[in-house]
């Protein structure tokens, strides 16, 4: 069974430029998050998803980030514009029953 | 709210040689807690859980009691090898499958010399 699916590996962007990350779950898995995790410290959670529906964003910065899940499937998550504290590596997870699992993550350097 | 606290690093060990990191927590209700470790360039595996006070949970030599008591879930085991150097991070969830956001400590990189 393929696990959790994160597009690019790597990013290097300009401050002020959009970025995109993508994540396709574990097939099935209903639940998907996006963390963010700053250099030497743990994942912090952005945004949940149920299905399609976002039930915990409180940690996303509304100003700049947006995500979304059609269709209850891949996520995209997006940053517009990066700012130079953007820098951090974005992991995707996907849980359902017998617990959470992560993507190898997406490094996103701004520059 | 909730935390964890781990013990701070990096930890430096030789092969063999017996490993204890560390973790404590707050929080609201009755958590279920998890040891997550993190190699080099790939993305974090779930260790082992445990999701009620006293339980033990252990994987690949590691194990792990969640105590009430002491608010604590400290991570244990009895020889490492090198194939264990990574970084590893202790977290708690409100939910026993881990619906709900995960609470994550800040890692403790674990160093295996041989």
């Amino acid at each position: 069974e393929a696990g959790v699916v994160q597009s690019p590996r790597y990013k290097i962007i300009e401050k002020k430029q959009p970025v995109a990350f993508w994540c396709n779950p574990i097939s099935g898995h209903n639940t998907l998050y996006w963390y963010r995790q700053n250099l030497g410290q743990g994942p912090e959670l952005l945004i949940r998803y149920e299905n399609e529906e976002a039930v915990d964003d409180s940690q996303l910065p509304k100003d700049r980030f947006s995500a979304e899940r059609l269709k209850g499937v891949d996520s995209t998550l997006k940053i517009q514009p990066a700012e130079l504290g953007d820098s951090a590596v974005y992991l995707c997870a996907s849980s359902f029953r017998l617990g959470m699992f992560f993507g190898p993550g997406t490094r996103l350097t701004v520059l | 709210g909730n935390s964890v606290t781990q013990m701070e690093g990096p930890v430096t060990l030789s092969e063999e040689a017996f490993l204890t990191i560390n973790c404590t927590y707050t929080a609201t209700g009755y958590p279920s807690l998890f040891w997550y470790v993190q190699y080099p360039g790939e993305g974090l595996q779930l260790l082992l859980k445990a999701t009620k006070a006293d339980d033990k949970g252990s994987n690949k030599g590691f194990e792990a009691t969640y105590r009430k008591e002491t608010t604590s879930f400290h991570l244990e085991k009895g020889s490492v090898q090198v194939s264990d150097s990574a970084v590893y991070f202790c977290a708690l969830s409100l939910s026993e499958t881990s619906g709900s956001r995960l609470t994550f400590g800040e890692g403790t990189q674990l160093t295996v010399n041989p």
